[in-house]
C-alpha cells in the first residue's frame, strides 16, 4: 500500500524567511510519480510539480525548489524568501506510474504554512 | 483553456436525502477523478472515470456512485446521506495521453453539509 507522511502539521514563518516542507513516502512500486499541490483558503488544489521516480534531479521554479531523494524516500519542498501569498495548505501526493488505471493520488495530511508580514 | 468547473459550489442537505454533484473537466481531458476531503480523513480518492467507464474505485460504500458522459462531464451521487458525508468534494481531470497524462488538475470543489 502507498503512504505519504507530512509530519509538519503547521509552520509559521515571517515574510522573507526560507521554509522547507517535508514529505516522506512509502510504495512498493518501482515507478511512481510524486506531486505537490497548494490549497489556498478558496479550497481549490493548485498543481505545483510532478516528479517521476526515475528523475532525481532537483528542480527550481522561481522561489520554489524541490529536493527528491529516492534513497530516503523523501520529496521536500522549499520556498525561498516566503511571501504572505504563500500562506496555504500544501499537500504532497503519490501515484502509480505503471498502470493507467491506478492513477489515484494518495495524499499526505498536508502542512499548513502561515507567512506573517 | 477554462479550468475544471464544479456545480454547485455549496450544498446543504438533510440526513437520508440524496445528492448529485457535477464536474466539467478541462477541454480535451478525458479522465475525471473524484476526491473527498474531510478534516478527519484528509483527501481520499473516491473513483475515476474514463470513456464513460469507471476505471478505479476507492474504499467507499456503495452509497457513493458516479458516472461519466460522452462529453467527459461527470456526476457523482451520494444516496442516503449521513452526517459523516459532510465534506469538500473535489473533482480532477487529466489528459489520457501525452507527457502530462498523469497530472491531475482540480476544480474548486463542492462543499456539502449534511444536517
Amino acid at each position: 500500500a502507498q503512504k505519504v507522511t507530512q509530519a509538519q502539521t503547521e509552520i509559521s514563518v515571517v515574510e522573507k524567511e526560507d521554509v522547507t516542507l517535508d514529505c516522506v513516502y512509502e510504495t512498493r512500486d518501482t515507478t511512481y510519480y510524486l506531486f505537490w499541490y497548494k490549497q489556498p483558503p478558496s479550497g481549490e488544489l493548485v498543481f505545483l510539480i510532478r516528479r517521476n521516480s526515475f528523475d532525481e534531479q532537483n528542480e527550481i521554479s522561481g522561489r520554489y525548489s524541490w529536493n527528491f531523494q529516492k534513497s530516503t524516500s523523501s520529496f521536500n519542498f522549499t520556498i525561498t524568501a516566503s511571501q504572505v501569498v504563500d500562506s496555504a495548505v500544501y499537500f504532497c501526493a503519490l501515484s502509480d506510474a505503471e498502470d493507467t488505471g491506478r492513477r489515484a493520488l494518495t495524499f499526505g495530511s498536508g502542512t499548513r504554512l502561515q507567512v506573517q508580514p | 483553456k477554462a479550468g475544471v468547473t464544479q456545480t454547485p459550489r455549496y450544498l446543504i442537505k438533510t440526513r437520508g436525502q440524496q445528492v448529485t454533484l457535477s464536474c466539467s473537466p478541462i477541454s480535451g481531458h478525458r479522465s475525471v477523478s473524484w476526491y473527498q476531503q474531510t478534516p478527519g480523513q484528509g483527501l481520499q480518492f473516491l473513483f475515476e472515470y474514463f470513456s464513460e467507464t469507471q476505471r478505479n474505485k476507492g474504499n467507499f460504500p456503495g452509497r457513493f456512485s458516479g458516472r461519466q458522459f460522452s462529453n467527459s462531464r461527470s456526476e457523482m451521487n451520494v444516496s442516503t446521506l449521513e452526517l459523516g458525508d459532510s465534506a469538500l468534494y473535489l473533482c480532477a481531470s487529466s489528459e489520457e495521453q501525452g507527457a502530462r497524462s498523469e497530472e491531475q488538475y482540480f476544480g474548486p470543489g463542492t462543499r456539502l453539509t449534511v444536517t
